[in-house]
């Protein structure tokens, strides 16, 4: 049983490209939380959905940052317009049925922005 | 707001020596606290949960409490092995986890 997939490991950016972000959750696991890392801070939620639906995007900033998780594949969390400042590491997480147990993270994508 | 707070930031202990983490949080409607260790350039791997109506669990040489109506949770590390060494974030929270930014943990041999 594979754990959760992120890909890529490492992706760089110029400024005002777009990042596309992925996230296989453990198999058999419906909820998906994304978290960022920034350098000496701790990891900040970010959103957390459920199949097709977002549950909560109360740590998603407000414009360029968008998050889904479809029926079929793997979770996206989208950044356009990517500028320095979201250089960091963005960690996805999984649960099998909520948020009220052990959540299993993925090794993170490092997104660095030229 | 959750705030999590994490003391000491950093600690360093010759390795036998048994060792305590503290974790603070400010709102206590929590569903459950989550520790985990985090080597550098890694995901967080989880250690234990302790679900809000639960006092304590216990994981091999890992012993977690938690006091919900002070806010706290101890995680206790016996016999520490240089292998311990590692980040310890604790996770606090309802519906999303928040983080406090950590106890950098150094056992030496």
């Amino acid at each position: 049983n594979a754990g959760v997939m992120q890909n890529p490991r490492h992706l760089v950016r110029r400024r005002g490209q777009e990042a596309r972000l992925r996230c296989s959750p453990m198999k058999g696991h419906s909820h998906v939380y994304w978290y960022r890392q920034l350098p000496e801070e701790g990891l900040k939620f970010m959103v957390y959905l459920q199949k097709e639906n977002i549950i909560d995007e109360s740590g998603m900033p407000k414009e360029r940052f968008s998050a889904e998780f479809p029926k079929e594949g793997p979770s996206i969390l989208r950044i356009q317009q990517v500028v320095r400042g979201d250089s960091a590491a963005y960690f996805c997480a999984s649960s099998p049925t909520g948020p009220n147990e052990k959540l299993f993270f993925g090794s993170g994508t490092q997104l660095s922005v030229l | 707001k959750q705030e999590v707070t994490q003391i000491p930031a950093a600690l360093s202990v010759p390795e036998g020596e048994n060792l305590v983490l503290n974790c603070s949080f400010t709102d206590s409607a929590i569903y459950n606290l989550q520790w985990f260790r985090q080597d550098p350039g890694k995901g967080l791997t989880s250690l234990l949960l302790i679900q809000s109506s639960q006092r304590e669990q216990t994981s091999g040489r890992l012993n977690a409490s938690l006091d919900k109506s002070s806010g706290r949770s101890t995680l206790y590390i016996a016999a520490s092995q240089p292998g311990d060494s590692a980040t310890y974030l604790c996770g606090a929270g309802a519906n999303n986890l928040f983080f406090g930014t950590g106890t950098r943990l150094t056992v030496i041999p």
